[in-house]
């Protein structure tokens, strides 16, 4: 079954870099688009980031970009979401999901906070 | 990227349907077919219900239906069961190459 799997979220200070890692498992990574989605606590969803199967194409909100990368892994399967500079702002739980205009499947995402 | 609009909450008693619009522009929802519904209990991940306007993942109840027109996209929940009480988003892909997800709609079930 299709599994996805967030990880590196936790306390950061202001101006910080964090890097979030999602491993996925349970279908053909490297077929798939993949996304990073977020939501800040009490708030709904924000679109972050999207990359296409290979790699070849990434894909900004506003809001982050020049601050966010998104990267993939296929040999490893394996999908990244590099944060610099990190802001109050960026709080929120970071989800990753899969395929390019589904959004099929979620995992149980990995939250991030940032205090000082 | 200004967000879908969706109410900000519906209710409903058992049995009943509801229906949770979605407004966008020509940029997005009227543009695409790519319009997605996601489900999102408390403390759980989002999970789609509808995906490409009116399609049904496997394992999702037929009570749950999708349409669309213009600019508006709609979902409909008939037979309100108490677990349908849960928050609804939209999402649409856009022109600018990104997605947006409307704010939300908090369903109740009287």
């Amino acid at each position: 079954q299709v599994e996805l799997v967030e990880s590196g979220g936790g306390e950061v200070q202001p101006g910080r870099p964090l890097r979030l890692s999602c491993a996925a498992s349970g279908f053909t990574f490297s077929s798939y688009a993949m996304h990073w989605v977020r939501q800040a606590p009490g708030k709904g969803l924000e679109w972050v980031a999207a990359i296409t199967y290979d790699g070849g194409a990434t894909y900004y909100a506003d809001s982050v970009k020049g601050r966010f990368t998104v990267t993939r892994d296929n040999s490893h399967h394996e999908l990244h979401l590099q944060i610099n500079s990190l802001r109050p702002e960026d709080a929120a739980t970071y989800y990753c999901s899969r395929d390019f205009f589904r959004l099929d499947y979620w995992g149980r995402g990995t939250p991030v906070s940032v205090s000082s | 990227q200004s967000a879908l609009t969706q109410p900000a909450s519906v209710s409903g008693s058992p049995g009943q349907s509801i229906t949770i619009s979605c407004t966008g522009t020509s940029g997005d929802i009227g543009n695409y077919n790519y319009v997605s519904w996601f489900q999102q209990h408390p403390g759980n991940a989002p999970k789609v219900i509808i995906y490409d306007v009116i399609n049904r993942p496997s394992g999702v109840s037929s009570r749950f239906s999708g349409s669309k027109s213009a600019n508006t996209a709609s979902l409909t929940i008939s037979g309100l069961q108490a677990d349908d009480e849960a928050v609804y988003y939209c999402s649409s892909y856009t022109t600018r190459r990104t997605w947006v997800f409307g704010g939300g709609t908090r369903l109740t079930v009287l």
